[in-house]
């Protein structure tokens, strides 16, 4: 079973608008958790990452935000801008050497 | 140019045949690490390795073998390759262990006949 799952395959958003892409993820000991992003014909790059000590991380336009109890974090882009488009995987660190990837989202901003 | 190099990029074999694809970086970095991706399953760790000489399973290592005798090369070794291990691989590296920015390496889509 799936330790982290991402529910919606596809989003698509308008440019200027917000995305939010969801993650959740089964368990509660998970306390390092990542965001990757992906484009064709290439490898994943790493995006943004949060503590589980934390409940909002920022980067540019760029925010994760952690639900420790509802084992829940999001991501959001504002504002979305075409370069954005491109599959997006959540992730988590357990144990400092093994990573658990979601299935990804492959987001769409359309000019 | 910092990178992480994997080759070859496409391969297509027939089951039973052996084969290994390696992974080089060029970063010092003490940790890799092999991931598939598949088609709604995402990527899966395969094995990572956290220096030289140390490496362990990941979540799907079954029919895979690594091995790390210095700190740049981490192969991927299939032994007898299977139509179930048709996938994208992705070989990465991290400065250490719990490192976030995992640096990947461009994929090698393998198809097992």
């Amino acid at each position: 079973d799936q330790q982290v799952k991402q529910n919606s395959p596809s989003l698509s958003v308008q440019e200027g608008r917000i995305s939010i892409l969801n993650c959740d993820y089964t368990n509660s000991m998970f306390d390092y958790f990542l965001w990757y992003k992906k484009y064709p014909a290439e490898g994943p790059t790493f995006l943004i990452s949060i503590s589980s000590i934390k409940d909002k991380n920022e980067d540019g336009r760029f925010t994760v935000f952690l639900n420790k109890s509802a084992k829940h974090l999001s991501l959001h882009i504002v504002p979305s801008q075409p370069g954005d488009s491109a599959v997006y995987f959540c992730a988590v660190l357990y144990n400092f050497n093994k990573f658990y990837f979601g299935s990804g989202t492959k987001l769409n901003v359309k000019p | 140019e910092a990178q992480v190099t994997q080759n070859p990029r496409y391969l297509i074999t027939v089951t039973g045949k052996k084969l290994t694809v390696t992974c080089s970086q060029n970063m010092n970095h003490e940790y890799m690490s092999w991931y598939r991706q598949d088609p709604g399953l995402g990527l899966r760790q395969i094995y990572y390795s956290m220096n030289v000489e140390v490496t362990d399973k990941g979540d799907v290592p079954e029919g895979y073998k690594v091995s790390r005798k210095e700190k740049r090369n981490f192969p991927l070794i299939l032994e007898s390759p299977s139509p179930n291990q048709t996938s994208l691989y992705f070989c990465a590296s991290s400065l250490v262990a719990g490192g976030d920015e995992q640096f990947f390496g461009p994929g090698t889509r393998l198809t097992v006949l």
